[in-house]
């Protein structure tokens, strides 16, 4: 099966201006989620759909965060404006209903922000 | 709050020696833990979870609650077991809370 598929794979830009990321998870996967890993640190979950509703997104900076899930398929996720401290790798995951945990992760997407 | 926490950021063993990497977590509920590996250009994904109390590619992981604990060990190293390895905390409507990471390093 074809695994969860991110664009860009890398993107440079300089603060204030915006970035927008897509995410196209395994097919017949009810969750998504979007994770932020700064170099050194651990992914930290920014938002999780079941479907195209928001389950979670408390962690999510709101005021230039977005993300959406059209359709409840593929997931884009916006940063306007963007901040130095957002340069990041930006994850996709999903994964299928009752997962117990076990999440499939698409390549990433390296932003730097200058 | 649910934390996960791996204490040593970087470990080199020498091939054929035991590896343990450590993880300690804090969380109110039932854990329910998992390691996960990033494998050098590859992407992250699952190593295993402790509820199937299985081995996968020679690692094992029992879960301490007295300790608090979910160590990862093998008892001999590879080669190919060279990269970065995240211990996982599921907890509310299956989230997973990482910790920082541990990279290691297999010594030929």
């Amino acid at each position: 099966e074809a695994g969860v598929a991110q664009s860009p794979r890398y993107k440079i830009i300089e603060k204030r201006q915006s970035v927008a990321f897509w995410c196209n998870p395994i097919s017949g996967h009810a969750t998504l989620y979007w994770y932020q890993q700064i170099l050194g640190q651990g992914p930290k979950l920014l938002i999780q759909f079941q479907n195209n509703g928001v389950v979670d997104d408390s962690q999510l900076p709101k005021d230039r965060f977005s993300a959406e899930r059209l359709k409840g398929v593929d997931s884009t996720l916006k940063i306007q404006p963007a901040k130095l401290e957002d340069s990041a790798v930006y994850l996709c995951a999903s994964s299928p209903r009752g997962s117990l945990g076990e999440q499939y992760f698409g390549p990433g997407t390296r932003l730097t922000v200058t | 709050a649910q934390r996960v926490t791996q204490p040593e950021k970087l470990l080199s063993v020498f091939k054929g020696a035991p590896v343990e990497l450590k993880c300690n977590y804090s969380y109110s509920g039932s854990p329910e833990l998992f390691w996960y590996v990033q494998y050098s250009r590859q992407r992250l994904q699952l190593l295993l979870r402790h509820i199937s109390r299985e081995s996968i590619k020679g690692f094992t992981a029992d879960l301490n609650k007295g300790e608090t604990s979910f160590h990862l060990k093998k008892p001999f190293a590879q080669e190919e077991d060279s990269a970065m390895y995240y211990c996982a905390l599921l907890f509310g409507n299956e989230k997973l809370t990482f910790g920082t990471g541990t990279r290691l390093t297999i010594i030929p």
